[in-house]
C-alpha cells in the first residue's frame, strides 16, 4: 500500500513565524497535493505537483508556497503565519481514477 | 468547473438502520466519483469509487454507491449501520488527471 507521511500530527506556532508542513510518499506517484480542511467547508486545494519541480496554485493559494525537490517529498511553507491559517492541513497523493491516498494530516494551531 | 453537493450535514440513525448519504455532482465530463471516510484525529480514507462501467459500486465496510448520471446523483448506502461507521464522509469529484473537488462533508452519527 502506498503510505502518505506527514512529519507532525499537531503543531503550534507564533504569528509571523515561517512554517514548514512535510509530506513524504513512500511510492512512485508522479501527483502530490496539499488541501487544508476546516470545519463546514470541506477540503480546500492549496497547491499541487504534477512533477519534480513543478507546482500548480489550487483555489487558495494566498499565503502560501510549496517546493518539490525530489519525487517522493512535497513541502508546504507558510511564509508568515498567521491566525486565520490555523488549521488541519492533509497531504494527498495519486490523484484522477486512482483517487487520493492520505496522510494523517497535521493539526496547525497559529497563536 | 466541477462542484459536489452534500446535502445534510449531519445525519444521525439508529444502529442497524439504513444509512443513506446524498451527495450531488455538477461535472461537465463523465467524472471520476469516490467517497471518503474520516474518523476524528486521521486523514482521508478512500471508501469507494466509480470510474466506468457498472454504476452501483461496492466499497469496504458494507458500503456501496449508485452512479446516476440521469440525476448527476452517487449517493452512498449501507443496509444496516455499526456504531463502528460514525464518521465525517465526503464525497469527491475528478476530472482532471489528477484534481479532485470536495463536498463539504457530513458527519454521521449512530445511536445505540
Amino acid at each position: 500500500d502506498v503510505k502518505v507521511t506527514q512529519s507532525s500530527r499537531y503543531l503550534v506556532k507564533r504569528t509571523g513565524e515561517k512554517v514548514f508542513l512535510e509530506c513524504v510518499q513512500d511510492m512512485d506517484h508522479e501527483n502530490m497535493f496539499w488541501y487544508r480542511q476546516d470545519p463546514g467547508l470541506g477540503l480546500r486545494l492549496i497547491y499541487f505537483s504534477y512533477d519534480v519541480k513543478m507546482k500548480e496554485k489550487g483555489d487558495i493559494p494566498e499565503g502560501y508556497s510549496v517546493s518539490r525537490e525530489k519525487k517522493e517529498r512535497f513541502s508546504l511553507i507558510l511564509e508568515s503565519a498567521s491566525t486565520n491559517q490555523t488549521s488541519m492541513y492533509l497531504c494527498a497523493t495519486g490523484g484522477g481514477y486512482y483517487g487520493y491516498t492520505f496522510g494523517s494530516g497535521t493539526r496547525l494551531t497559529v497563536v | 468547473a466541477q462542484s459536489v453537493t452534500q446535502l445534510g450535514s449531519h445525519v444521525s440513525v439508529s444502529e442497524g438502520a439504513l444509512v443513506l448519504l446524498r451527495c450531488n455532482y455538477s461535472s461537465s465530463v463523465p467524472p471520476y466519483l469516490f467517497w471518503y471516510v474520516q474518523y476524528p484525529n486521521q486523514g482521508l480514507q478512500l471508501l469507494l469509487k466509480y470510474t466506468t462501467g457498472a454504476t452501483l459500486v461496492k466499497g469496504i465496510n458494507g458500503f456501496e454507491a449508485e452512479f446516476k448520471k440521469s440525476e448527476t446523483s452517487f449517493h452512498l448506502t449501507k443496509p444496516s449501520a455499526h456504531m463502528s461507521d460514525a464518521a465525517e464522509y465526503f464525497c469527491a469529484v475528478s476530472e482532471d488527471a489528477g484534481k479532485s473537488t470536495f463536498g463539504d462533508g457530513t458527519t454521521l452519527t449512530v445511536k445505540p
